[in-house]
């Protein structure tokens, strides 16, 4: 079954505990992102990647790192979480667009549930 | 920069009665708009799509026209029921002319409540 997988998918950690969110992807997409979801502001992007070893800053990257060492594979790092990253976070992906098309479906995971205290 | 509008939540309909989320949207050239849909626990799921204006979406009973006269993408439907419960959100895939570069924006979402 084609899927995006995140684990964990619930975590309450405290500030300053690093911690790793992982997503992998198996429909061999070349596009990745992180979002954060939070009540009344949407989804925001955090980080995207655009294949292996290309990654780059969304709209709101303070405070998170990423890598793409593996075309599945897009983790997200929170090196020393504050509880302003307490948040609903969403990894997706997508099939790179042809030529000049105008990119289509994401495809998401099912969400994971951070709390910083 | 690109942006999109939905109205705001949530709207609560009893079962059977017709629905309507508004989506406005501003964008340089010629976005995909599309529906997603997020189901309690869930992740996002597209739900329809439209790549061009006057194309029409639509998947379950729901509808959404790409109108580029008036920038929207309203999604609709005729008779809601108690499953279509669930958090919609309205976006759009186009070129940010600052970056080059193409990106998703979604708006903040609409929940809707159907009532038995």
């Amino acid at each position: 079954e084609a899927q995006v997988t995140q684990n964990p998918r619930y975590l309450i950690t405290v500030t300053g505990k690093k911690l790793t969110v992982t997503c992998s992807q198996n429909m061999n997409h070349e596009y990745m992102s992180w979002y954060r979801q939070d009540p009344g502001l949407g989804l925001r992007q955090i980080y995207y990647s655009m294949n292996v070893e290309v990654t780059d800053k969304g709209d709101v990257p303070e405070g998170y790192k990423v890598s793409r060492k593996e075309k599945r594979n897009f983790p997200l790092i929170l090196e020393s979480p504050s509880p302003n990253q307490t948040s609903l976070y969403f990894c997706a992906s997508r099939p790179r667009s042809a030529g000049v098309a105008v990119p289509g479906e994401l495809f998401f995971g099912e969400g994971s549930r951070l709390t910083v205290l | 920069g690109n942006s999109v509008t939905q109205m705001e939540g949530p709207v609560t309909l009893s079962e059977e009665a017709f629905l309507t989320i508004n989506c406005t949207y501003t964008a340089t050239g010629y976005p995909s708009l599309f529906w997603y849909v997020q189901y309690p626990g869930e992740g996002l799921q597209l739900l329809l799509k439209a790549t061009k204006a006057d194309d029409k979406g639509s998947n379950k009973g729901f509808e959404a026209t790409y109108r580029k006269e008036t920038t929207s993408f309203h999604l609709e439907k005729g008779s809601v029921q108690v499953s279509d419960s669930a958090v919609y959100f309205c976006a759009l895939s186009g070129l940010e002319t600052t970056s080059g570069t193409y990106k998703y924006i979604f708006g903040t979402g609409t929940r809707l409540k159907v009532l038995a």
